[in-house]
């Protein structure tokens, strides 16, 4: 069965401070790769994904991952944060079946605390 | 073209009474997810439906769940006879197809 990782419950940083997020996956195939945010009370939002092709996979808000199949990582960065940046991060592994369903195994989440 | 919808966005039930949380997907969309999120963790899924059929419930549990998506109207996920346990946030995703998913606000139930 496959698993993710998230090793930072919170992660506080400064203002234009970089931040990475790290995430670790198990899985015994081919994996696609996600990060969701979710604001306070909202739903989650799709930052970005990894399908196949590049490892370094650019997202909205100005965020990137890089796939590292040999670590089996999924880091998330920005190289400086907003204030608007605070939110909880979850980064998700498919596991796609023979039925072709997108069931997304989710970690827990980190907490992203930016601070001016 | 709007999101999917969830509603309502919160929910208050008393113990033992029943919850029906419903979900509009987005338009075009036939493939249906719910997602339950407990205090402190991340979502997990609950259970895969399109139109009319249930795909995959691996995640259900086996007693006083169930989920429907008819062929007119909303999905439905209802939750019978209510424990404090059911306490969480329940989210509706939608997508076309095995693409990503596209997620609502989510339902907040609390049960007192």
């Amino acid at each position: 069965a496959q698993s993710v990782t998230q090793l930072d419950s919170q992660v506080p940083v400064f203002e234009e401070a970089p931040v990475e997020l790290r995430c670790n996956y198990s899985s015994s195939v081919s994996v696609y790769l996600f990060w969701y945010v979710q604001y306070p009370n909202q739903g989650l939002q799709l930052l970005l994904k990894y399908l196949s092709g590049s490892t370094l996979v650019k997202g909205i808000n100005g965020f990137e991952a890089e796939f590292n199949k040999s670590q089996t990582s999924f880091h998330l960065r920005k190289p400086s944060v907003h204030i608007s940046d605070t939110a909880e991060y979850f980064c998700a592994v498919s596991d796609l079946d023979k039925g072709g369903s997108e069931k997304l195994v989710f970690g827990k989440g980190t907490k992203l605390t930016v601070n001016p | 073209n709007a999101g999917v919808m969830q509603n309502p966005r919160h929910l208050v039930r008393r113990r033992g009474q029943e919850a029906r949380l419903r979900c509009s997907p987005m338009k075009g969309h036939s493939h249906v997810y719910w997602y339950r999120q407990l205090p402190e963790e991340g979502l997990k899924f609950m259970v895969y439906l399109q139109k009319e059929n249930i795909i995959d419930e691996s995640g259900m549990p086996k007693e006083r769940f169930s989920a429907e998506f008819p062929k007119e109207g909303p999905s439905i996920l209802r939750i019978q006879q209510v424990v404090r346990g059911d306490s969480a946030a329940y989210f509706c995703a939608s997508s076309p197809g095995p693409t990503h998913l596209h997620f609502g606000a989510g339902t907040r139930l609390s049960v007192l």
